[in-house]
């Protein structure tokens, strides 16, 4: 069972383009999860989110972020007009319903240049 | 507001000896209580879940309790090694919102040998 994967590792953009992120949860996990640790900060919760459903986006920043998990294919984590404070690595987690372990992804650095 | 502290910020230990990983917690409405490792540079490895109505889980030589009254969980690695070094994170999942999880800073362990 190949656990959660994360593409890209490591993106490169300049300020105002965007970031794409894409997360695949693990086989039958059926809730995704996005988090962002700022350099020399701890992790922070984003957005929380079910098949076509956005469960709780609590984290997520108003403006310029979004979240979506469609019913077929990965997770996406959209960062429009990137600016420098942006950089950060981002990391998925997928979990089983009702059970609720967290388990993560190796996660994507992005650099704003 | 929950509010997550791990103590101490730093640790560094001969090979052989036992670590000891506190993590304290301000709000005791608690889902669960999870243990992460995060070695440079890379993703999140779970550890142990605690389930708010478990004492304690054991894994290997990884064991941890939780005392959620007094808003307390600790990680005891028994006969560490050098492949221990790295950084451990606790992280809280509140009731009100189970599928955010709350992290504290972790504690970056060095394990000599």
């Amino acid at each position: 069972n190949a656990g959660v994967m994360q593409n890209p590792r490591h993106l490169v953009r300049r300020r105002g383009q965007e970031a794409r992120l894409r997360c695949s949860p693990m086989k039958g996990h059926s809730h995704v999860y996005w988090y962002r640790q700022l350099p020399e900060e701890g992790l922070k919760f984003m957005v929380y989110l079910q098949k076509e459903n956005i469960i709780d986006e609590s984290g997520m920043p108003k403006e310029r972020f979004s979240a979506e998990f469609p019913k077929e294919g990965p997770s996406i984590l959209r960062i429009q007009q990137v600016v420098r404070g942006d950089s950060a690595a981002y990391f998925c987690a997928s979990s089983p319903p009702l059970i609720g372990e967290q388990f993560f992804g190796p996660g994507t650095r992005l650099t704003v240049l | 507001k929950q509010e997550v502290t791990q103590i101490p910020a730093a640790l560094s230990v001969p090979e052989g000896e036992n670590l000891v990983l506190n993590c304290s917690f301000t709000d005791s409405a608690i889902y669960n209580l999870q243990w992460f490792r995060q070695d440079p540079g890379k993703g999140l490895t779970s550890l142990l879940l605690i389930q708010s109505s478990q004492r304690e889980q054991t894994s290997g030589r990884l064991n941890a309790s939780l005392d959620k009254s007094s808003g307390r969980s600790t990680l005891y690695i028994a006969a560490s090694q050098p492949g221990d070094s790295a950084t451990y994170l606790c992280a809280v999942s509140p009731t009100d919102s189970w599928g955010k999880l709350q992290f504290g800073a972790g504690t970056q362990v060095v394990v000599t040998p």
